[in-house]
């Protein structure tokens, strides 16, 4: 069965410092990779996207994400921090075209 | 261009009894999904409209059910309700077909259940 796993619940960084979110999926073909992200009390944002191609995706807010077929992941990074990151980042697989799979998140918390 | 909105913001219920949470689409989406999100969780997928049928459900029991307006609104239904139905529950809407469609998503309707 298809399935993220992001292994880590909590991470906090230093403002300015360089972000890197791990995903891993289980997923038989190529996937529709996605990060999403979501602020308290806020639905959820997509940052970027990945179907085939290019493996390293830009996406807004000045974040990217690699695939790696070989490692099953998808990881979510940025170079520099803001205190305005801080929020909840959801990794997720598309295996069809009626739904999406999610992890169960990784919350961010920003230090001055 | 009107994003997706949900509505109440927030609902208490108790036990056994019955919910409905509304869901308007972005202009021009035709296709609403519906996700549970509970407390530390990811969403999880409840069922897909499209053209006011179902077009695909998650692993929800019955007791969950939905409908799609001509306008392409949609409504969730809960009946019996549960303890563990406490969540926030996120409507999504988007074109249909293969190929990439991205989901856009609303703010949800927080859902306590007592």
């Amino acid at each position: 069965a298809q399935s993220v796993t992001q292994p880590d619940i909590h991470i906090t960084v230093s403002e300015g410092a360089s972000l890197e979110l791990r995903c891993n999926y289980s997923y038989g073909a190529t996937p529709y990779l996605f990060w999403y992200v979501q602020s308290p009390g806020q639905g959820l944002q997509l940052l970027l996207k990945y179907f085939s191609g290019d493996t390293l995706v830009q996406g807004i807010k000045g974040f990217e994400a690699e695939f790696k077929r070989s490692q099953s992941s998808f990881n979510l990074r940025k170079p520099s921090v803001h205190w305005s990151d801080a929020a909840e980042y959801f990794c997720a697989v598309r295996p069809n075209t009626d739904k999406l799979i999610f992890g169960t998140g990784t919350r961010l918390q920003v230090f001055p | 261009e009107t994003g997706v909105t949900q509505s109440p913001t927030h609902l208490i219920k108790t036990r056994g009894q019955q919910v409905t949470l509304r869901c308007s689409s972005q202009s021009g989406h035709n296709t609403v999904s519906w996700y549970q999100q509970a407390l530390g969780q990811g969403p999880q997928f409840i069922f897909q409209y499209y053209r006011e049928e179902e077009n695909g459900r998650g692993n929800f029991p019955p007791r969950f059910s939905g409908l799609q307006f001509p306008n392409y609104s949609s409504e969730l239904n809960v009946n019996a309700l549960e303890l563990d139905d406490s969540a926030l529950y996120l409507c999504a809407s988007s074109l249909p077909g293969e190929g990439y469609n991205e989901q856009f998503f609303g703010p949800g309707t927080r859902l306590t259940v007592l």
